[in-house]
C-alpha cells in the first residue's frame, strides 16, 4: 500500500513569505507527526494530531508556525512570515495509535520537505 | 537540552565486521526505545525497538542492547553489509509524558560500511 507522502519535495522561499507543507498520511492512521530537522541535528518533534485535534502543539517553535488536519486525512504545516532559521527538513510520520493507548510506537515517515528560505 | 544523544557523528566499518551505534538517554521516564535508519532523499524507517523492562531484542542482523542503569543504548548489526551505510536515529518514548507515542531523536549517526 501507498506509504506517507509530503509535498512539495523542495521548497525555496524569500524570507517574509508563507509556505505551505502538506502531508497525507497512511490510510487508517490516526495519529500523525510532524518533525522537523536542522543541518547537523536530529528530528525535532513540532507537534501531533489523533484524528484532526492537535492534544500536543508543544513543539511548535513561534505563533508564526501552524497545522491543521481534515479528519484523519491530510494534514497542512504553515510557517508565515518564514524566516532563515525556518530551513531544514520538514518530515511528517504516522502511526496507528489510538487514543490514549500507546499501542504501537512504530511511526512511518514521509521523504520529508525541504525547505530553504533566502 | 538534549535527552538523547548519540556521541558519534559517524562510524565506518569493513562489511562484515560488526557495527556498534550508541545511544545516551538523560530521561528516566522513557519506556520505549527505537532505532530508525534513513537514506539520503528518504524519511526514516523503523529498524528495531525495545522495552524498557528488557535488555535486549533481536531481529536477524540487528540486536538492541539497553542498560537503564547507564542510561544507554546500543544497535549491533553483525554482519555489517555496504547496504547498512546510512543514517541512524536513536529514539526515545517519554512515558511520563502522555499516552501517546511522541518520540525524542538523537542526533543521528552516519554509518558507512566498506566493501
Amino acid at each position: 500500500g501507498a506509504g506517507v507522502s509530503q509535498s512539495p519535495s523542495n521548497k525555496v522561499t524569500e524570507k517574509g513569505k508563507d509556505v505551505e507543507l502538506r502531508c497525507d498520511p497512511i490510510s487508517g492512521h490516526t495519529a500523525l507527526y510532524w518533525y522537523r530537522q536542522r543541518l547537523g541535528q536530529g528530528l525535532e518533534f513540532l507537534i501531533y494530531f489523533q484524528g484532526n485535534s492537535a492534544p500536543d502543539k508543544s513543539g511548535l517553535p513561534s505563533d508564526r508556525f501552524s497545522a491543521e488536519r481534515t479528519g484523519e486525512s491530510v494534514s497542512t504545516l504553515t510557517i508565515q512570515r518564514t524566516q532563515q532559521e525556518d530551513s531544514a527538513v520538514y518530515l511528517c510520520a504516522s502511526s496507528l495509535d489510538p487514543p490514549g493507548i500507546a499501542v504501537s510506537y512504530e511511526q512511518y515517515f514521509g521523504p520529508g520537505t525541504r525547505l530553504t528560505v533566502t | 537540552d538534549q535527552q538523547v544523544k548519540q556521541n558519534s557523528p559517524s562510524l565506518s566499518v569493513q562489511e562484515g565486521r560488526i557495527s556498534i551505534l550508541n545511544c545516551d538517554y538523560t530521561n528516566s521516564m522513557f519506556d520505549y526505545f527505537l532505532w530508525y535508519k534513513k537514506y539520503p532523499a528518504e524519511g526514516p524507517t523503523f529498524l528495531i525497538s525495545i522495552s524498557s523492562i528488557k535488555d535486549k531484542n533481536e531481529d536477524g542482523r540487528f540486536t538492541v542492547f539497553l542498560n537503564k542503569s547507564a542510561k544507554h543504548l546500543s544497535l549491533h548489526i553483525v554482519p555489517s553489509q555496504p547496504g547498512d551505510s546510512a543514517v541512524y536515529f536513536c529514539a526515545a518514548r517519554d512515558a511520563g509524558g502522555t499516552s501517546y507515542g511522541k518520540l525524542t531523536f538523537g542526533q543521528g549517526t552516519i554509518l558507512t560500511v566498506h566493501p
